[in-house]
């Protein structure tokens, strides 16, 4: 079983800083199937990067994802007042099939 | 507008059963697998089950294997998760997503409660 664990557990950051977000795999995970999503109170998950480096559609470019192998980062390079929220990363492929991290929280300093 | 909208999510009492749905629209659903996913109150994301774009792939989570079935009905842009044996444990928000070509969930929809209790 691919157990993702992802750290911090909370970041707590100020609008303008640079935040970096770790996602660590218990096995390897392909390359291609390892994305981030970021996801607000009340509000589904909204896909932020696929193919472990590729924005969504419609995503900043202020997000960057990074990583291979077991060790991925996303990073998200001048907080905006709207970034503050809880962030997954999601593995596909391994067993079960899909498997996400437990989210890091980036609060408001 | 790309679109999915869940329903059939409520209160249950334990040991019954319940079928979600999943209404999709603005793509050709029939061309994309799906993905059922949920979230218990406060927690993280859950992947629940999988179905392939014809229907005959399908993959479950092991805390749900052998009380869940998930189905799809592409003439009707449609996708089910009917639910047996529901116990506290299942008491979650609901999510259907779709998935893209690299295993990432690109569209989700608002999600359906489903709380199981006495």
């Amino acid at each position: 079983e691919i157990v993702l664990t992802q750290s911090p557990g909370t970041l707590s950051l100020s609008p303008g800083e640079r935040a970096t977000l770790s996602c660590r795999a218990s096995q390897s995970v392909s390359t291609s199937y390892l994305a981030w999503y970021q996801q607000k109170l009340g509000q589904a998950p909204r896909l932020l990067i696929n193919g472990a480096s590729s924005r969504a559609i419609g995503i900043p470019d202020r997000f960057s994802g990074s990583g291979s192998g077991t060790d991925f980062t996303l990073t998200i390079s001048r907080l905006e007042p709207e970034d503050f929220a809880v962030y997954f990363c999601q593995q596909y492929g391994g067993s079960p099939l899909i498997t996400f991290g437990p989210g890091t929280k980036v609060d408001i300093k | 507008e790309v679109q999915l909208v869940e329903s059939g999510g409520g209160l249950v009492q334990p040991g019954g059963s319940l079928r979600l749905s999943c209404a999709a629209s603005g793509f050709p659903f029939n061309t994309y697998s799906m993905n059922w996913v949920r979230q218990a109150p406060g927690k993280g994301l859950e992947w629940v089950s999988y179905i392939g774009r014809g229907g005959n792939i399908i993959y479950y989570a092991d805390s749900v294997k052998g009380r869940f079935t998930i189905s799809r009905d592409n003439a009707k842009n449609s996708l089910y998760l009917q639910m047996y044996s529901l116990g506290d444990e299942d008491t979650a928000v609901y999510y259907c997503a779709r998935q893209d070509t690299v295993g990432a969930l690109d569209i989700w929809g608002q999600g359906t409660m489903v709380t199981v209790s006495s």
